[in-house]
């Protein structure tokens, strides 16, 4: 059974900070891996969607990699700022099309002016 | 962009009851939608997927009689809670699969049964 572990569980930094999230998954025959934000009592945002056979994808100031062989992502956000507060949620897809998502237990960012 | 809609955002019912939440996908069709749960601090769980003129599958541990499902057009899916009890009450969030793999996440329903 695929589990997926976030560590921090929860993070608070000074804005301005560059700041690493991991996710780590059990199973490493994976689709793709995806990190998501959610805001508190919200929806989620998709942030970064990585596809088994790539080892990073950037968006602004967040970077995702992957190493699937190790069973590990990381997510970086560059120069932190109080609207990034939130929780990061990463997902790993074992069947493809998003038929099985397992989703990680969430780190919770904080990010103090 | 593609926006996929929940309601209502948040329902209080009495326990013994049942309450309807609706998934639609604004501007796309979508042939499959899945529903999750998520308890305060913890991950979402999948429920089960919802399959458009078909039966929905269920995850293992997920009772099919309690959390009814139906998915009737290409742009809702329901998620009934029948006999709502306390130990229901959780944020319940479905998403929608556009063609190909993009999936969206709807904003999710408050369920609070007292």
């Amino acid at each position: 059974k695929q589990e997926v572990t976030q560590i921090p569980a929860a993070l608070s930094v000074p804005e301005g900070e560059n700041l690493v999230l991991n996710c780590s998954f059990t199973d490493s025959a994976i689709y793709n891996l995806q990190w998501f934000r959610q805001d508190p009592g919200k929806g989620l945002t998709s942030l970064l969607l990585i596809q088994s056979s790539q080892r990073e994808q950037t968006s602004g100031r967040l970077n995702a990699s992957l190493d699937k062989s190790s069973g590990r992502s990381t997510l970086y956000i560059a120069a932190s700022q109080p609207g990034d507060s939130a929780t990061y949620l990463c997902a790993v897809d074992l069947t493809g099309g998003g038929n099985k998502l397992t989703f990680g237990t969430g780190t919770q960012l904080k990010v103090e002016l | 962009g593609a926006v996929v809609s929940q309601h209502p955002s948040w329902v209080i019912c009495k326990s013994g009851t049942s309450v309807k939440i609706e998934c639609r996908s604004l501007d796309f069709q979508a042939t499959t939608m899945f529903w999750y749960r998520q308890f305060p601090k913890q991950s979402l769980m999948l429920m089960a997927t919802s399959n458009e003129g078909s039966k929905a599958t269920y995850e293992q541990g997920v009772e099919k009689d309690k959390f009814l499902i139906n998915h009737a057009s290409l742009t809702l899916s329901t998620l009934t809670v029948t006999s709502a009890h306390p130990e229901d009450s959780s944020f319940y969030i479905c998403s929608a699969r556009k063609s190909g793999n993009t999936i969206y996440f709807g904003e999710g329903s408050w369920l609070t049964v007292v």
